[in-house]
């Protein structure tokens, strides 16, 4: 059964302190590797979309980087926006492609 | 529309009623999905299409849970006989085909008392 493992559970940052947040997966055959945000009340918003050991997808001040075993999301210089609930999915690469979730990093980032 | 639309947003209902959810997706999205979401955890994938074909179920919980996408396009799940276990944030989400990133809608939130 595929797993995902987020770590750690919570993170508080200062504003500007850089840190990573850790998704470790086991899959049957990764097809893709899915990084979410969520804000209190509302849907996961896409990210990123990883496919292979090695790659590497930035935006603004996000990098998500992917291994064979774990995919690092590093925040650099966070700002207070970027406090949200992130999630780590990963599609395994069996006929019917089922979507397992990580319970997610809960990110707070202080002024 | 612009994003996946599900309805209705909060649905209160009584100890062994059913309900049935809907779910709008974005048009053209061929991948539709439903999750479940308690508080604090990642979504729990329950079912699956691909147009109008349901390609996994392995995630509904019980034969009182069931999904369907009759035209390929709008999806209803169905829980027939509620329970209080079944009170959860009801999430679909919706993609191009099916190794794309999925658009999440708002979710349904269901209390049974």
């Amino acid at each position: 059964e595929d797993q995902v493992t987020q770590s750690p559970e919570a993170l508080r940052l200062q504003e500007g302190e850089s840190s990573s947040l850790n998704c470790s997966y086991t899959v049957s055959g990764l097809r893709g590797l899915f990084w979410y945000r969520q804000d209190p009340g509302k849907g996961p918003e896409f990210l990123f979309t990883l496919y292979s050991a090695g790659e590497e997808k930035e935006k603004e001040r996000l990098k998500a980087t992917l291994t064979k075993k774990e995919s690092f999301l590093h925040i650099t210089a966070p700002k207070p926006e970027d406090s949200a609930t992130y999630l780590c999915a990963v599609v395994n690469s069996g006929g019917y492609q089922k979507v397992t979730f990580g319970t997610g990093t809960k990110l707070q980032v202080i002024p | 529309g612009a994003g996946v639309s599900q309805s209705p947003r909060y649905k209160v209902t009584k100890r062994g009623q059913d309900v049935a959810l809907r779910c709008d997706p974005i048009s053209g999205h061929v991948s539709l999905y439903w999750y479940r979401q308690a508080l604090g955890q990642g979504p729990e994938f329950l079912t699956y299409f691909n147009y109008e074909a349901q390609q996994d179920k392995s995630g509904l919980p019980n034969d009182r849970f069931s999904a369907e996408r009759p035209e390929g396009s709008i999806s209803t799940l169905t829980i027939q006989r509620t329970e209080q276990r079944d009170s959860a944030m009801y999430r679909c989400a919706s993609s191009v085909y099916r190794d794309s990133e999925a658009f999440f809608g708002q979710g349904t939130r269901l209390t049974v008392v």
